[in-house]
């Protein structure tokens, strides 16, 4: 599986917009890329997922170069509720069994008004 | 739609004592996962289901059995519970391993 490297912790203010990168240089050919959240007490909670480009939902947008070596989650127009752990993820090939997603330790965004 | 449902929600135990973590599903989902949060730090994998009668271990399966009898309930066991025990434990499941995760709320267990 491949391994992610993203920051420990991220400032904003409410109303700003937030990218947070999450490298991944030995992303297999077949491999996704998966962000969740997490709130304190919660369990994590599926944001976005994406193979390669631009991905975009009601929440978030994913940007992920040609090469796929990284991956970038931009929050739009931040607010306080959005503080949490953010996960990036790279999973396994849909046609592998017997594997699984494996966390990292997240980064921390914290907003501030 | 109930989603992952985990119970107890909280649990004290005492060293030895022994526990199952009972986890369902009512979503159809093929594959199912045990995580463990220690405080301030990521999710660590413990075991995982890709369908029913199929488990495998993974990063942290020491002390810890599975079973999965049915294609929704994926219960955890603990076998003499040990001070290094106390976490939170996700359980979560997926229609496929390249899919969003759904996550249940959790159960805190301390160990003492």
């Amino acid at each position: 599986l491949a391994k992610t490297t993203q920051p420990i912790s991220m400032d904003s203010y409410e109303g700003q917009e937030v990218n947070i990168t999450c490298s991944h240089n030995n992303i297999a050919t077949n491999d996704y890329i998966t962000w969740y959240q997490q709130f304190p007490s919660q369990g994590p909670r599926f944001i976005i997922q994406g193979y390669k480009t631009k991905v975009t939902n009601e929440v978030a947008s994913l940007f992920i170069p040609a090469d796929r070596k990284s991956s970038t989650l931009s929050l739009p127009r931040v607010s306080l509720s959005d503080t949490a752990v953010y996960y990036c993820l790279v999973g396994a090939a849909a046609n592998q069994a017997g594997t699984a997603l494996i966390f990292g330790k997240g980064t921390t965004l914290s907003v501030s008004s | 739609n109930a989603g992952v449902t985990q119970t107890p929600k909280f649990r004290i135990l005492k060293i030895g004592q022994s526990m199952t973590l009972q986890c369902t599903q009512d979503m159809n989902h093929n594959y199912m996962y045990w995580y463990r949060q220690d405080p301030g730090m990521g999710l660590k994998l413990i075991y995982y289901s890709v369908g029913a009668g199929i488990t495998d271990k993974g990063e942290v399966p020491n002390g810890y059995n599975v079973s999965r009898s049915t294609t929704e309930d994926f219960p955890l066991r603990l076998e003499l519970a040990a001070p290094s025990q106390t976490s939170v434990y996700f359980c979560a499941s997926s229609q496929k391993e390249t899919y969003g995760y759904t996550f249940g709320s959790g159960t805190r267990l301390t160990v003492v």
